[in-house]
């Protein structure tokens, strides 16, 4: 079955404590990326990927970091995290920009 | 695409209505304008897309309508039914990146 994976589906930590979220897709997609939706706020996008080795940031890269070393996984990394990053969090990918966006079931996290 | 503002943030109906949302874009170069359904606990669902060449595409139930002139894309669904009930999403593709609208939450009242 295509699908997005993402782990894991709930977080919760604290403050300062380094953390990742997996992202894995099985459809060969070249493009991929990691939304944050905030209430009132919709998707935002955080860095997206073009294809391995290539990414570039979104609106709200502050505080992340991504890396692309294979075409199937995209992490999210926030080396120090902080309350402000209690959000859910979405990774998508696609053939291309501009053809359809596959997303991933989210992962709630919570920062204390 | 660079902003896309949606409206409205929240709509209800009754069953059997139809439910229109709109969508404003500002980046000429965009040329590419899906919409996403997401349900609770799951996340965005591609419903039905439009390319900029295109004026209007239907599938079932579902239309999406494009004013390039105007900057302005519209979902229109007909005979709604409960299980539309969802947060929609409207966005646009330039050349280098995906930008969402804010939502629109449309609850279908039986």
């Amino acid at each position: 079955e295509a699908q997005v994976t993402q782990n894991p589906r709930y977080l919760i930590t604290v403050t300062g404590k380094k953390l990742t979220v997996t992202c894995s897709q099985n459809m060969n997609h070249e493009y991929m990326s990691w939304y944050r939706q905030d209430p009132g706020l919709g998707l935002r996008q955080i860095y997206y990927s073009m294809n391995v080795e290539v990414t570039d940031k979104g609106d709200v890269p502050e505080g992340y970091k991504v890396s692309r070393k294979e075409k199937r996984n995209f992490p999210l990394i926030l080396e120090s995290p902080s309350p402000n990053q209690t959000s859910l969090y979405f990774c998508a990918s696609s053939g291309s920009l501009g053809s359809p966006l596959h997303f991933g079931n989210g992962t709630r996290l919570t920062v204390t | 695409g660079e902003n896309v503002e949606q409206h409205p943030s929240t709509l209800s109906v009754q069953e059997g209505d139809s439910a229109v949302i709109k969508c404003t874009y500002s980046d000429s170069a965009s040329n590419y304008f899906p919409w996403y359904k997401q349900e609770l606990g799951k996340g965005p669902q591609l419903i039905i897309d439009i390319r900029s060449n295109v004026g209007e595409k239907k599938d079932q139930r579902i239309a999406v309508t494009l004013n390039k002139t105007a900057k302005h894309f519209s979902l229109h669904i007909t005979e709604t039914q409960p299980e539309d009930s969802a947060v929609y999403f409207c966005a646009d593709s330039g050349y280098s990146t995906l930008t969402f609208g804010k939502g629109t939450m449309l609850l279908v009242s039986p």
